[in-house]
């Protein structure tokens, strides 16, 4: 069975840093895209970064320079560090894995982050 | 990339046709996936590669388009498909439409 487990969300003052984890068990991680998609409250999706297989990372323009996404793989563990956080930041986080092509089918069941002082 | 999604929202019943247009700002090569999202869960990948069914998703569910126009069509409503629809293109950076709420009429 396929997990993607989202932890390391919660409060934090505008300016002020997370780092989200996502463990992922059920499928080959080490070849595997991986994504970090957010959804603020009552909002939309918003796709926010992507790590490729080769190392290659890509980031939505608002969080370029300030989030960094990498991998463990083996820990078969995806990170989103998140420095200088905006209210606008606060969203639930879902990490995801991204298939070229095939787009994004398995993903977790999310984690909080608020940014508010 | 820009995706356009229209309605934003619909009301339906049980048994209609129901069809939503996502429409890029430049072509995506068909690059082009469709998720179900309910109130407080993960989206659920349906379609991809803008026509291929899902493996396990109902064949009620069909994607077409090309270039730069997409539709997702859902031939019968069922009770568990009123839901939020969003399209996505994977052609370049990823980006989402803004959403179809799909309503009980």
């Amino acid at each position: 069975e396929v997990q993607l487990l989202e932890s390391g969300g919660g409060l934090v003052q505008p300016g002020g840093s997370l780092r989200l984890s996502c463990a992922a068990s059920g499928f080959t991680f080490t070849t595997s895209a991986m994504s970090w998609v957010r959804q603020a409250p009552g909002k939309g999706l918003e796709w926010v970064s992507t790590l490729t297989t080769d190392g290659t990372t890509y980031y939505e323009d608002s969080v370029k320079g300030r989030f960094t996404i990498s991998r463990d793989n083996s820990k078969n563990t995806l990170y989103l560090q998140m420095n200088s956080l905006r209210a606008e930041d606060t969203a639930v986080y879902y990490c995801a894995r991204t298939v070229p092509v095939g787009g994004t089918d398995f993903w977790g069941q999310g984690t909080l982050v608020t940014v508010s002082s | 990339i820009q995706l356009t999604q229209s309605p934003s929202s619909l009301s339906a019943s049980v048994g209609d046709r129901v069809t939503i247009t996502c429409r890029a700002s430049q072509g995506i090569n068909n690059y082009l996936a469709w998720y179900q999202q309910n109130p407080g869960k993960a989206p659920k990948l349906l379609i991809y590669a803008a026509s291929t069914l899902q493996s396990g998703v109902p064949s009620r569910f069909s994607g077409s388009g090309s270039g730069t126009d997409f539709t997702l069509t859902i031939s019968s409503l069922q009770p568990e498909d009123f839901a939020t629809y969003y399209c996505q293109q994977l052609n370049s950076y990823p980006s989402f439409g803004g959403g179809t709420k799909v309503e009980i009429k």
